[in-house]
């Protein structure tokens, strides 16, 4: 059971440069997360889905797309990558108990990006 | 005002020592809550679900005062390998974390 599954793991880019960090789960999750973490900023919330064909902004969207075509895939863009968006970038999925309630988030193992 | 405050310390502590970590939530209509250990910048990991009636787990004790809107741990009999940073998590859908407590626990 791979749980939550990130690629790439890292990756240095140029400045205005693109690219797509995949993020795979296979707990038929319907919320999944991604995060971006800076020292001293705990984990931010980017952008999130509650569900296929659905996502919604977090607290830090700019600069950032998404997209969720597939239940297990969430996919996070980023069309000009500027050096403010040097981060560790994690995905999260969870889904919702009997009563309603978030069960516990779990997360994938981090992507390391660099802008240059 | 971040969604969970938390004191980012570092607690600094010798083995064997009983350490408390708290925080607080602004939205009171949170649901779930949590507390996460996070090592060296890896994925965060579930520690333990908090529930209104506190739990225990072993030597970790949560407890959730929905009044006051804050959550706290506590860690008995503290072990080098509690050494990490500690998340406390509202959750409401989106998942709001703090910004992490650091625990030393020294020889």
């Amino acid at each position: 059971n791979a749980g939550v599954t990130q690629t790439p793991k890292f990756r240095v880019l140029k400045t205005g440069q693109s690219m797509t960090l995949l993020c795979a789960q296979d707990m038929n999750h319907e919320y999944m997360y991604w995060y971006r973490q800076d020292p001293g900023m705990g984990l931010r919330l980017i952008h999130y889905s509650v569900g296929e064909g659905t996502t919604a902004k977090g607290e830090v969207p700019d600069g950032y797309n998404v997209s969720r075509l597939k239940k297990q895939n969430f996919l996070l863009g980023l069309e000009s990558a500027a050096p403010s968006q040097t981060s560790v970038y994690f995905c999260a999925s969870t889904t919702k108990s009997r009563q309603g309630r978030n069960t516990e988030a779990f997360f994938g193992q981090g992507t390391r990006l660099t802008v240059v | 005002r971040k969604e969970v405050e938390q004191d980012p310390g570092p607690f600094n502590v010798p083995e064997g020592a009983t350490v408390a970590f708290n925080c607080t939530y602004s939205n009171s209509a949170s649901q779930s809550f949590f507390w996460y250990r996070q090592d060296c910048r890896k994925e965060p990991k579930l520690l333990m679900s908090v529930y209104s009636s506190g739990n225990e787990d072993g030597r970790f004790t949560a407890q959730l005062n929905r009044a006051s809107q804050y959550i706290s741990l506590l860690i008995r009999d503290s072990k080098l390998s509690d050494s990490a940073t500690y998340l406390c998590v509202a959750a409401l859908n989106k998942f709001y974390f703090g910004s992490g407590t650091k625990l030393n626990v020294k020889p």
